[in-house]
């Protein structure tokens, strides 16, 4: 099992330029997620989603989409980057009756 | 905000003490879990405690939760250097598995 990994793990953008990061996991999970951490701010909430073809706001969803076409698969877009989406992104993903979430390794993305 | 607070938000220790940290939040909760992350990797989850529940053991972790008082600790006894980490609590508030994380305890434990 490669449990959670996400694509890319690094990238620098300039500022109006899009970009898809991809999130994949193998564990058949339902809930999946976009975090952002910035120095001391801890992780905040971008997006989740419940199920495949289902999305939800997080707390700070403005700037991103996501889609969620497979189970396996849950896509984070920046449509025109901007300074302050400088930061590590992580994917996690959770399942079954646990409510434990399973990480990925984080993309760190730059924007100039 | 509905993040839960970690307090201290550093700590440094020499091995073989013990490395207590807590956790405040704002709104009742369904659960609390602890999570460890080192540097420049993902989060990994350390233990769950329900809101029924006051008191949890893995390992040499323990893990309070005080629902009165908003508030949860976590106990690292008899710390070794590999668990220096930052540890960042996540309170779920509602449906759908959605967590809230503070902004983390930094553990720096000294050899």
């Amino acid at each position: 099992n490669a449990g959670v990994t996400q694509t890319p793990k690094f990238r620098v953008l300039k500022t109006g330029q899009s970009m898809t990061l991809l999130c994949a996991q193998d564990m058949n999970h339902e809930y999946m997620y976009w975090y952002r951490q910035d120095p001391g701010m801890g992780l905040r909430l971008i997006h989740y989603s419940v199920g495949e073809g289902t999305t939800a706001k997080g707390e700070v969803p403005d700037g991103y989409n996501v889609s969620r076409l497979k189970k396996q698969n849950f896509l984070l877009g920046l449509e025109s980057a901007a300074p302050s989406q400088t930061s590590v992104y992580f994917c996690a993903s959770a399942g079954g009756n646990s409510y434990e979430q399973y990480f990925g390794p984080g993309t760190r993305l730059t924007v100039t | 905000s509905q993040q839960g607070e970690e307090d201290p938000q550093a700590l440094s220790i020499q091995e073989g003490e013990n490395a207590t940290m807590n956790c405040s939040y704002k709104t009742s909760i369904n659960n609390l879990q602890w999570y460890r992350q080192n540097s420049g990797r993902g989060l990994v989850h350390l233990i769950l405690i329900r809101s029924n529940e006051r008191e949890k053991h893995s390992g040499r972790l323990r893990v309070t939760l005080d629902t009165s008082k908003k508030s949860s600790s976590l106990l690292i006894t008899a710390s070794r250097a590999a668990d220096t980490a930052s540890y960042f609590c996540a309170t779920d508030v509602g449906n759908f598995n959605k967590f809230y994380f503070g902004s983390g305890t930094k553990l720096n434990v000294k050899p």
